[in-house]
């Protein structure tokens, strides 16, 4: 089974902080993805990426970049964390196949920025 | 913006019961897939149905896309206290990222 692993299942930090969420798969999928899920908006597309090195905006990116230096590895950075990001954020990965496959989530990170 | 919409958002049945949710969409896709989120946890996909399929079957689960009426329904037969948690439908156009609906919170009463 496809393993999708975030580094932390709940984080607290303050107004104005750098934050790296990380998130390891183990599947060698090409595609990687980050979304945030917020009561009532369902689940919104920060950021993908389909290769190393590459990344794409999604939906709503502003406020957060990506860091894929490693096939397995991708990072989401809040340059400074705002109280708006205040949320559960999920990553997924899924094969190149196309975008459209479907996508292995990890538990999510509970983010509360205070 | 999203493109699917589940109906009802919220569903409470009694063990054993079938359970039918419904998620409609706006434009034409490439593929419909649902997915379920217990408490706390991340999603795991469900099913795939392809824009030129009718239904489709899994265990338990029974998914129909009608493209005419743009519309798809999730059906659990005998529904189980382990089957509570949100279902989300999510649709995709060409070769696009997946567009998720907002989910409906199905809860299982023993």
């Amino acid at each position: 089974d496809v393993k999708v692993t975030q580094s932390s299942r709940y984080l607290v930090k303050r107004t104005g902080e750098k934050v790296f969420l990380e998130c390891v798969q183990d599947m060698d999928h090409e595609n990687m993805f980050w979304y945030r899920q917020d009561p009532g908006l369902g689940l919104r597309l920060i950021y993908f990426s389909y290769d190393v090195k590459m990344k794409e905006k999604g939906d709503i990116p502003e406020g957060y970049s990506v860091s894929r230096e490693k096939k397995e590895r991708f990072s989401l950075i809040l340059e400074s964390a705002s109280t708006n990001q205040t949320s559960m954020y999920l990553c997924a990965s899924s094969l190149l196949a196309g975008l459209n496959q479907p996508q292995h989530f990890g538990d999510g990170t509970r983010l509360s920025i205070l | 913006s999203q493109q699917g919409e589940e109906d009802p958002q919220a569903l409470s049945i009694q063990e054993g019961e079938n359970a039918t949710m419904n998620c409609s969409y706006k434009t034409s896709i490439n593929n419909l897939q649902w997915y379920r989120q217990n408490s706390g946890r991340g999603l795991v996909h469900l099913i795939l149905i392809r824009s030129n399929e009718r239904e489709k079957h899994s265990g338990r689960l029974r998914v129909t896309l009608d493209t005419s009426k743009k519309s798809s329904s999730l059906l659990i037969t005998a529904s189980r206290a382990a089957d509570t948690a949100s279902y989300f439908c999510a649709t995709v156009r060409g070769n696009e990222k997946l567009t998720f609906g907002t989910g409906t919170r199905l809860t299982i009463i023993p």
